[in-house]
């Protein structure tokens, strides 16, 4: 089972900066977090991950706590078409044969 | 470089029919994923394949359910005797190392009637 937690909603006003938590108390030393999003009814997409550092990319940027028990990935100027499910994944790296495991995420609804 | 790409999109199949699901991966990728996603439920991991090996299957029902990832081809989901319950969204990923920045394809919407 995911051992990620989400809030089940949150709202966002167009343009403004979108901020979705997640908290992983129990991540190991060596699993990263991992977000993705899956916009209604097509595939997940991935946005980033990190392990420690603070990442960024084009879409979005990774904040992790010093402590790594949680996260925050925030969407700088968010738009209607970024209004999706939002999947924040604890896993291993990039090896070992542990699955990417989707919970229920946060379903982000971008306001006009 | 193309994405992921499924076929096909949607698929309607009767009771006891199989149903044929096919995944080509992105060019150089030689690790495939299948997630099941039932209506209004969270993306299930199935089975992970390298090229013509099951590395991990743990996710799939124990009759009826077969995959495959040739040398050569598309990953291919086999669902034998189809019943409603197997009425989902299938969705493939692809990664070039293992579970690696893992991209989606679109998914095949599979409809038993």
């Amino acid at each position: 089972d995911a051992k990620t937690t989400q809030p089940t909603s949150m709202d966002c006003a167009e343009g403004r900066a979108a901020n979705l938590p997640c908290n992983h108390s129990t991540i190991s030393g060596n699993e990263y977090v991992y977000w993705y999003r899956q916009i209604h009814s097509q595939g997940p997409q991935y946005i980033i991950h990190g392990l420690k550092n603070n990442e960024t990319n084009e879409m979005a940027s990774l904040i992790i706590t010093e402590d790594r028990k949680s996260s925050t990935l925030i969407l700088p100027h968010a738009t209607l078409r970024d209004t999706a499910v939002y999947y924040c994944i604890v896993r291993v790296g990039n090896s070992g044969n542990t699955p990417l495991v989707f919970g229920k995420g946060t379903r982000l609804s971008v306001i006009a | 470089n193309a994405g992921v790409m499924q076929n096909p999109r949607h698929l309607v199949r009767r009771r006891g029919q199989e149903a044929r699901l096919r995944c080509s991966p992105m060019k150089g990728h030689s690790h495939v994923y299948w997630y099941r996603q039932l209506p209004e439920e969270g993306l299930k991991f199935m089975v992970y394949l390298q090229k013509e090996n099951i590395i991990d299957e743990s996710g799939m029902p124990k009759e009826r359910f077969s995959a495959e990832f040739p040398k050569e081809g598309p990953s291919i989901l086999r669902i034998q005797q189809v019943v409603r319950g197997d009425s989902a969204a299938y969705f493939c990923a692809s990664s070039p190392e293992i579970w690696f920045e893992a991209f989606f394809g679109q998914g095949t919407r599979l409809t038993v009637v």
